[in-house]
């Protein structure tokens, strides 16, 4: 089945600066993968996807961008600010099924 | 729309008891899902349904785990007899036609707070 790696487990940068989260999966034949970015205590939101046959997108200082060929894909913060703060995790859904596997997620610090 | 309702919000249980989870999805999104959440192992896929239908119960972790969607608004996650290693948030979560099919993805109730003691 889908197995998915995520790195780094923690990150902290100053504000300001850019945050990069990566992540590998398993199955070649995946083609959807989204980045959720949970708060303490809260549930787990989306904030960006991609599919397969994208290989980058953006939305304001976020961007995704995705190698299909080395199978992993990867979140890009800019400007990075304390409200980034969280624990952001990867996912890919598994072929030909609708199991959305997380990958283990980034606690992202943002200092001021 | 409310979102994905999960009720109850927490629970602390004594360790035997048997805890019911309940969910009601998005209205329309006909794919729910169950996850679990702990620090050790992260967010686990328990089991998802398509159009009320079990498609995927390999999450779930024993025998005491058991799961049902009466009908297209309802789903309940039971636990019995609880063990203190339950301990966990539950997730429940829906899309509309399931991922695979369109890409659409899946939105999170705010989670069960599930402690076993």
């Amino acid at each position: 089945g889908e197995n998915v790696e995520q790195h780094p487990s923690t990150l902290s940068v100053q504000e300001g600066d850019s945050a990069v989260i990566k992540c590998t999966y398993s199955d070649s034949a995946s083609n959807y993968f989204p980045w959720y970015k949970q708060e303490l205590g809260k549930r787990p939101q989306l904030i960006i996807d991609i599919r397969s046959n994208v290989g980058e997108k953006k939305d304001q200082r976020i961007a995704v961008t995705l190698n299909k060929t080395a199978k992993h894909f990867s979140l890009h913060i800019t400007e990075t600010q304390p409200e980034d703060s969280a624990v952001y995790f990867c996912a890919a859904i598994a072929y030909n099924t609708d199991k959305l596997i997380f990958g283990t997620g980034t606690r992202l610090q943002v200092f001021p | 729309d409310a979102g994905v309702i999960q009720s109850p919000r927490h629970e602390v249980t004594e360790m035997g008891q048997e805890v019911t989870l309940r969910c009601k999805p998005i209205s329309g999104h006909n794919s729910l899902f169950w996850y679990r959440q702990t620090m050790m192992r992260g967010l686990e896929l328990l089991i998802y349904f398509n159009n009320n239908v079990p498609i995927d119960d390999s999450g779930m972790p024993e025998d005491r785990f058991s799961a049902k969607m009466p009908n297209a608004s309802f789903s309940t996650l039971k636990i019995q007899p609880s063990e203190p290693r339950d301990s966990a948030v539950y997730f429940c979560a829906s899309s509309f036609l399931g991922v695979a099919a369109s890409g659409n993805t899946i939105y999170f109730g705010e989670g069960s707070w599930l402690t076993v003691v």
